[in-house]
């Protein structure tokens, strides 16, 4: 079975300060990744998504980037954050093109980051 | 760019009661999907209903769909308090791999 991994669970960080939010999965090969935040009570905000090792698209321009170096891992980064960055970070998969066909993400358990 | 957007935006009931919640989009879509989170967790699919399809069940789930109102709706059959959580609609456009999630359902049952 598959499985998707995020760490750290939670982060608290001073403004200015690096980022690097890692997000795994296993059980699957080529999945499509997605990175997502979501604000305190709002719905969740697609910031990245890759469809393969190095392909990135990117949907809010933004102080983030995100970066594929294998294929079943994400990394969501950042060289100086902002207060803005606060919120809740999702990574989610799903079954990418050929081989078992599915169209629905499944999502890890989040990163809870504060700026402060 | 965000698609869904949910109605109500907050639902309290008691445990037993039905809960309803409605979801409209845009544009046209390749199929729409519900999903669960629980407080401080990820998000848990629960159903997917296709374009050409108008009404879906799931154990004590009902979606309909109406494609020519680009709206959705999520039934929840004799709630219990473990289905205390939000809900999400996300639409499917197709082609572009992305999924456009609304702002969420908060719904309450009380015991």
């Amino acid at each position: 079975s598959q499985t998707i991994h995020q760490w750290p669970a939670t982060l608290v960080q001073p403004v200015g300060s690096p980022l690097s939010l890692e997000c795994t999965v296993e059980g699957t090969s080529n999945p499509n990744l997605y990175w997502y935040r979501q604000a305190a009570g709002r719905g969740l905000q697609l910031l990245f998504y890759s469809v393969g090792i190095g392909q990135i698209s990117s949907e809010v321009p933004q102080n983030l980037s995100a970066s594929r170096p294998q294929d079943r891992q994400f990394i969501l980064s950042s060289k100086k954050l902002l207060l803005s960055d606060s919120g809740f970070y999702l990574c989610a998969w799903r079954h990418g093109t050929g081989g078992r066909w599915s169209y629905e993400q499944y999502f890890g358990p989040g990163t809870r980051l504060t700026v402060t | 760019s965000q698609q869904g957007e949910e109605d109500p935006q907050a639902l309290s009931i008691q445990e037993g009661e039905n809960a309803t919640m409605n979801c409209s989009y845009k544009t046209s879509i390749n199929n729409l999907q519900w999903y669960r989170q629980n407080s401080g967790r990820g998000l848990v699919h629960l159903i997917l209903i296709r374009s050409n399809e108008r009404e879906k069940h799931s154990g004590r789930l009902r979606v309909t769909l109406d494609t020519s109102k680009k709206s959705s709706s999520l039934l929840i059959t004799a709630s219990r308090a473990a289905d205390t959580a939000s809900y999400f609609c996300a639409t499917d456009a197709g082609g572009n791999n992305r999924l456009a999630f609304g702002k969420g359902n908060q719904v309450v049952v009380i015991p």
